[in-house]
């Protein structure tokens, strides 16, 4: 069965680093999503992607977060100087041929910022 | 701000108990309401999306009922096994938006 992949599974860095988290989303979908849950909070929804740009994004999504979709497979999250407090899993989802359908997790990079 | 409660936040239940819980989101301009299971160090898994009022969905012992005109879900657990211990969370996709808004889950542990 198609499953969404994440690398690395963990990933520790010095503030103010830049670090890529690496998705490869389900072969036929078209909607694709990172989300992140910093350590005993809620999921938090990042961005939206379709169509090759994003479709939405949340006020945690500033201008030290991009996302990428470089070569047609690969969905990446740049977090270009990060912070102590981007510290938390980070999971990348994608879904089929229309927003709201089922969406498919990986399994999530646990990033630690020192 | 749109906001997406679960209740209760854990909760224990004994091997074979019947269990339920409950989601609450905005009632306004719905589209649809997700739930899915979460076990520790896996990704969170699909179980239904509904779309309808009054749907109710089943897989095997788990099943989930919509009102959408409350702004409620339940989730309900027949004859629960030590397995179905996870967190279970239901996310609504905002109408008009490409975004989801996650509750804070359930996080249910069977005792055997």
């Amino acid at each position: 069965e198609p499953e969404v992949t994440q690398t690395p599974s963990h990933q520790v860095t010095q503030m103010g680093q830049e670090v890529i988290l690496r998705c490869v989303p389900i072969s036929n979908h078209l909607y694709f999503y990172w989300y992140r849950q910093i350590l005993g909070q809620k999921v938090e929804f990042l961005v939206s992607f379709y169509n090759n740009e994003i479709s939405e994004k949340s006020e945690i999504f500033d201008d030290q977060f991009s996302v990428e979709r470089p070569d047609g497979s690969n969905f990446t999250l740049k977090i270009r100087s990060t912070k102590l407090e981007d510290s938390a899993m980070y999971f990348c989802a994608s879904n089929g041929e229309r927003h709201g359908e089922t969406q498919y997790f990986g399994p999530g990079t646990r990033l630690l910022v020192l | 701000i749109l906001n997406v409660e679960q209740s209760p936040q854990s909760l224990h239940v004994q091997e074979g108990d019947s269990t339920n819980f409950t989601c609450s989101f905005p009632s306004s301009n719905f589209y649809a309401l997700h739930w899915y299971r979460w076990e520790t160090a896996k990704s969170p898994e699909a179980l239904f999306v509904m779309t309808l009022n009054g749907d109710e969905k089943k897989k095997g012992r788990i099943s989930a009922t919509l009102n959408t005109k409350e702004g409620y879900s339940y989730l309900y657990i027949k004859g629960s096994q030590p397995e179905d211990s996870a967190t279970y969370l239901c996310a609504f996709p905002a109408s008009g938006t490409y975004k989801y808004i996650f509750g804070t889950g359930t996080r249910l542990k069977v005792l055997a």
